[in-house]
């Protein structure tokens, strides 16, 4: 099975800063990766797909990135509404395993 | 316009077998290329991918859950059925249904259901 790790776990940044989350995967997955973000109490969302397609409706402060077995989420100009924790996915083989979570909080 | 609704019950006691049923409407599971899933996520935990259904009633399953777990589908209901036998307390979670697109795009988990908070206690 594929594993997935995301760093770092926990992220406080303030308004406005540019963050990123990487996601590693330990073999290949092409371009077949996948964010979500879950705010408390809610069902994940669906922000990006096939690596750094932008899903409809999803701000374009959202960006993914990356290649291989490294991939990246980017917020731009972080907002208080991006307050939740952001989970990678792997959909190149089955399990479709998710990442571990990183948590963003607003300073 | 897609929606998915978990439905079963709240608390089932240690060995007992789980029956959820997700209940989808705005897409058909005799298309092609559609599918259904479930995921759970403990409380203040990560998600788990649990099972998918395919249009052509493929299968797949969590490599450590296969043993405990049944998935079918009831096409003329627009509803999926997931099973876990031997339900224990680590398996306390929200699970959740969502679709997910085969061969279309997005090749990923487009639309969840609410959610559904199974507790296991005696």
């Amino acid at each position: 099975d594929i594993q997935l790790t995301q760093s770092p776990s926990f992220l406080s940044a303030s308004v406005g800063d540019r963050v990123t989350i990487t996601c590693r995967a330990s073999q290949g997955i092409s371009s077949y990766l996948a964010w979500y973000q879950q705010k408390p109490g809610k069902a994940p969302k669906l922000l990006i797909y096939d690596r750094s397609t932008l899903y409809s409706g999803v701000p374009s402060r959202f960006s993914g990135g990356g290649s291989g077995t490294e991939f990246t989420l980017t917020i731009s100009s972080l907002q208080p509404e991006d307050c939740a924790t952001y989970y990678c996915q792997q959909l190149n083989s089955y399990p479709p395993a998710f990442g571990p979570g990183t948590k963003v909080e607003i300073k | 316009q897609v929606t998915l609704r978990e439905s079963g019950p709240a608390l089932v006691k240690p060995t007992q077998t789980l029956t959820l049923t997700c209940t989808f409407s705005g897409f058909s599971l005799n298309t092609t290329g559609m599918c259904v899933t479930w995921i759970r996520q403990p409380p203040g935990k990560a998600l788990e991918w649990l099972a998918v259904i395919y249009w052509d009633d493929d299968k797949y399953f969590n490599t450590s859950l296969r043993t405990r777990l049944t998935i079918s589908k009831d096409t003329s209901k627009n509803q999926v059925v997931l099973t876990m036998t031997n339900m224990d307390p680590v398996d306390t979670a929200t699970y959740y249904c969502a679709r997910l697109s085969v061969g279309l795009a997005p090749r990923a988990f487009d639309y969840w259901g609410q959610g559904t908070l199974v507790t296991v206690s005696s």
